[in-house]
């Protein structure tokens, strides 16, 4: 069973940085690319990010891009999400989530999720 | 960047009713993906590729469509179908969502 556990979430001062984990079982983490997904409470949802299967290739909207950064750790099968630079308008449940296929930009599998709340 | 637009906002059918709802794209995309969200859980992938059944979706559901215009159908409404339903495209990046559509039963 495909399982994706986000941590790290909380309560951050605008213009502070917090750093998200998601840990992947279930399946062969380092085959498939993986995403960060937001939604604003009692909003829709945004594509935030994108990380190759290897690492090497990383995609952005420009909504994030320069403050956030994705990573993974495929022996730990990890994903990260570094955000710097917070703004109120990062506030939002930030779900982990697995591509379907490599090449695939529809997301098959998705964690419960971590909160992230900017204010001060 | 692509536009989804989602109608209705909302909406309300009956158990046993037909109900249809519609994605348009600003421009052509090749298919389009859907995700069921229930209140108080994350999305769920429901139907992609414009109309292949993700497991374990009941075969009520189905999904058509093409270049600009999509739709998910429900055949005959059930309780455990009210939910938020997101549409979404990734043939042209950056992937972006539609801003939703919950229906409710009635």
């Amino acid at each position: 069973e495909v399982q994706l556990v986000e941590s790290g979430g909380g309560l951050v001062q605008p213009g502070r940085s917090l750093k998200l984990s998601c840990a992947a079982s279930g399946f062969t983490f380092s085959n498939y690319y993986m995403a960060w997904v937001r939604q604003a409470p009692k909003k829709g949802l945004e594509w935030v990010a994108t990380i190759s299967t290897s690492g090497s290739r990383t995609y952005y909207p420009d909504s994030v891009k320069g403050r956030f950064t994705i990573s993974r750790d495929n022996a730990k099968s990890s994903l990260y999400l570094q955000m710097n630079s917070l703004k109120s308008e990062d506030t939002a449940t930030y779900y982990c989530a697995r591509h379907d296929r490599v090449g695939a930009w529809w997301f098959a599998y998705w964690g419960q999720g971590t909160l992230v709340t900017v204010s001060s | 960047e692509i536009v989804l637009t989602q109608s209705p906002t909302t909406m309300a059918a009956s158990p046993g009713e037909k109900v249809t709802l519609t994605c348009r794209a600003s421009s052509s995309v090749s298919y389009m993906h859907w995700y069921q969200q229930r209140s108080g859980t994350s999305p769920k992938l429901w139907i992609y590729e414009t109309s292949k059944l993700a497991s374990g979706v009941p075969n009520r559901f189905s999904g058509s469509g093409s270049g600009t215009s999509y739709s998910l159908t429900i055949n005959s409404m059930e309780t455990e179908d009210a939910a938020t339903y997101y549409c979404q495209q990734g043939s042209s990046y950056p992937p972006t969502f539609g801003s939703g559509t919950k229906l409710e039963i009635k």
